[in-house]
């Protein structure tokens, strides 16, 4: 159990170009899930909470109008990256917390994004 | 959340107990200590997690000092699939929280 699935697993793109990427929590619903970003050799950094039903908290330095999350059920939230440009280039992962589950979260795969 | 400190990287033979170390000195009572593992290139896989007793589970135990000052993370016979970076994170739990990830420390399982 507890599985979250992520689509598309990398992606590339043109610079100028909108990407979405879709976080699903497969057999378990989540009020909240996070998106996290990792460029080569870092360690993830968190970059927003998405609620279900409501407005995404973003951490600071994380520009809102360029990464729009949208948490339309509880079971999917989605990541687009708008006007994508080479330095947005990286590896995007989302979480997943049950609603049963106060204090676990569960990690999608990944999507590798890379903007030419 | 507290801050943790793991050691950078850690070789360990194939076979034998793996034992990384995490100081979380300034770690708050209700914060628990979480692991998780990142293989490459894929996302981070939850381990095991304790306040303050010792815990096991099928993956591995986590051992807690009873000043909560430090742990030690036990893979008890490494394979080679076990070669991955592992996060130790002191955590509140809290909903609207994420994780704050640390550099944690690459183990490599050698044969």
């Amino acid at each position: 159990g507890a599985v979250v699935s992520q689509h598309p697993s990398r992606v590339i793109c043109k610079s100028g170009t909108s990407v979405k990427i879709e976080c699903r929590s497969l057999d378990f619903q989540a009020t909240t899930m996070f998106w996290y970003r990792q460029f080569p050799k870092q360690s993830l950094m968190l970059m927003a909470t998405s609620n279900e039903g409501s407005k995404a908290t973003y951490e600071q330095g994380v520009e809102k109008d360029k990464f729009l999350i949208n948490h339309a059920s509880l079971t999917l939230s989605t990541l687009t990256v708008t006007s994508a440009h080479p330095e947005d280039s990286s590896f995007y992962i989302c979480s997943a917390r049950p609603l049963e589950a106060y204090n676990e979260q569960f990690f999608g795969p990944g999507t590798r994004l890379t903007v030419l | 959340d507290a801050k943790t400190t793991q050691p950078p990287s850690m070789d360990c033979a194939e076979g034998r107990a793996a034992n990384l170390p995490c100081n979380h000195s300034t770690i708050s009572g209700n914060e628990y200590v979480y692991w998780y593992r990142q293989i490459h290139s894929q996302g981070p896989q939850y381990i095991i997690h304790g306040l303050k007793n010792n815990e096991t589970n099928e993956m591995a135990s986590l051992i807690i000092t009873e000043d909560r000052k430090s742990s030690t993370l036990i893979l008890p016979h490494a394979t080679l699939r076990d070669t991955a970076v592992y996060y130790c994170i002191a955590y509140s739990g809290g909903g609207a929280d994420g994780l704050t990830f640390g550099k944690g420390t690459h183990l490599i399982i050698q044969p």
